[in-house]
């Protein structure tokens, strides 16, 4: 199973960009990279994932590398209800399997 | 409907009791999961169950007992547990198989069980 790193913590001004990065070296060609939050001990919530191309939905932003050994997650106007943890996940066949995520705390 | 229901929502029980825990979807997903989620740690795989067969299981101790009886439900069923199994149990589906690769799971909000 591909391995995910993630900084531990990072902090966002209200109504800022906040840039969440996520290492994926290992990452196989058919495994696409997955971004989950988890709100205070909810279940994980789902974000939005990617193979190669940057895609984007209601959310947010996902920008893939082109050797794809890397991602960023982008959500554009950063509220104080997006504090969370942040999980990247390479994904395999029936497999999510979490990193240790980046706890984003959103600042007044 | 998008939701992954799980229940019961708390649960304590005794090291030498036997309880269940279960979750239920109805979105017509063919894969349905068990994670185990210890405090400020992430969500750890623990079983998947693809057209209610068990495709994957994570070398999960044999107390922990997953049962797929249909294609909506799945249940943990727990026996003998020791205090350091306290956790939040976290179920989900996927569309994933028969052709279907990459599609989002949808968690439930997951029962936090305590073992005394």
């Amino acid at each position: 199973d591909a391995k995910t790193t993630q900084p531990t913590s990072m902090d966002c001004a209200e109504g800022r960009a906040a840039n969440l990065p996520c290492n994926h070296s290992t990452i196989s060609g058919n495994e696409y990279v997955y971004w989950y939050r988890q709100i205070h001990s909810q279940g994980p919530q789902y974000i939005i994932h990617g193979l190669k191309n940057n895609e984007t939905n209601e959310m947010a932003s996902l920008i893939i590398t082109e050797d794809r050994k890397s991602s960023t997650l982008i959500l554009p106007h950063a509220t104080l209800r997006d504090t969370a943890v942040y999980y990247c996940i390479v994904k395999g066949t029936y497999k999510y399997i979490f990193g240790t995520g980046t706890r984003l705390k959103v600042l007044a | 409907d998008t939701e992954v229901t799980q229940t019961p929502k708390h649960l304590v029980m005794g090291m030498t009791n036997k309880k269940s825990l279960k979750c239920e979807q109805h979105m017509g997903h063919r894969a349905m999961y068990w994670y185990k989620q210890k405090a400020k740690k992430p969500p750890e795989l623990m079983f998947v169950y693809s057209y209610e067969k068990l495709s994957i299981n994570e070398s999960v101790p044999s107390r922990f007992s997953p049962e797929c009886p249909n294609s909506s439900l799945l249940n943990l069923h727990l026996h003998a547990l020791q205090p350091e199994d306290s956790a939040l149990y976290l179920c989900a589906s996927s569309q994933e198989g028969g052709g279907v690769l990459n599609t989002e799971a949808f968690f439930g909000q997951g029962t936090r069980l305590t073992v005394v």
